[in-house]
């Protein structure tokens, strides 16, 4: 099983709509959670964390189901700007190491 | 706002060449990563440094891979002798502390001809 599973998509989604798209994780002892946008080429930048409690920030939401081992993102209201690929990230924090393990990236298209 | 950065942005060598692939973190953190990411394919751990040593790496981090901090700015990923299959993206990345978020810098493209 892969450590960080996601679906590679695309989602083609029209402007305005709403997208939603889960992770999988294998790691229980995973201990932080992000997600990490990458447009093409370039490097990946925060995003936003993922919380326990779910958190939001502006038209993008995020959740964590730490018994299922799955984290969710959901864009509201998606923007032309909102086309890259979204990278589910975990991170299994060692005393000294602190090693980012990514998914595949799922590609999201919003198209007008 | 600060940020990261690399040097060069490509980079185009010989198999069997050794490459020097430079960054500058930001300047207050105190955590350096190297990560990679082959065309098509997920971004990759490469190695992780600490207080002037290595405090984790991966199984890609072989014995032709070594990590320097040369000076108070710099932080370099060497490959002695390079291999197609290392062609990639490079991408060093930077946190203040071990639990925050790591900052990534442009990357630098290697393509090993």
């Amino acid at each position: 099983r892969k450590e960080v599973e996601q679906d590679p998509g695309p989602f083609n989604v029209p402007e305005g709509a709403t997208v939603a798209f889960n992770c999988t994780y294998s790691n229980s002892a995973s201990q932080s959670f992000f997600w990490y946008r990458q447009d093409c080429r370039k490097e990946p930048k925060l995003l936003m964390s993922v919380y326990s409690s779910g958190n939001e920030d502006g038209r993008f939401t995020a959740q964590l189901n730490r018994a299922s081992q799955y984290i969710s993102l959901l864009i509201r209201d998606s923007k032309l700007s909102d086309s890259a690929t979204y990278l589910c990230v975990v991170n299994s924090l060692k005393a000294a190491g602190n090693k980012l393990t990514f998914g595949g990236g799922t590609r999201v298209l919003v198209k007008p | 706002e600060p940020e990261v950065t690399q040097t060069p942005s490509h980079q185009v060598t010989q198999m069997g060449q050794e490459v020097i692939l430079r960054c500058v973190p930001i300047s207050n953190h105190l955590y350096f990563y190297w990560y990679r990411q082959i065309l098509g394919q997920k971004v990759e751990f490469l190695v992780s440094f600490y207080n002037n040593e290595i405090s984790e790496k991966s199984e890609i981090f072989d014995d032709q891979f070594s990590v320097e901090r040369p000076d108070g700015s710099n932080f370099t990923l060497k490959i002695r002798s390079t291999k197609l299959e290392d062609s990639a993206m490079y991408f060093c990345a930077s946190s203040q502390e071990i639990q925050e978020t790591q900052y990534f810098g442009p990357g630098t493209r290697l393509l090993v001809l």
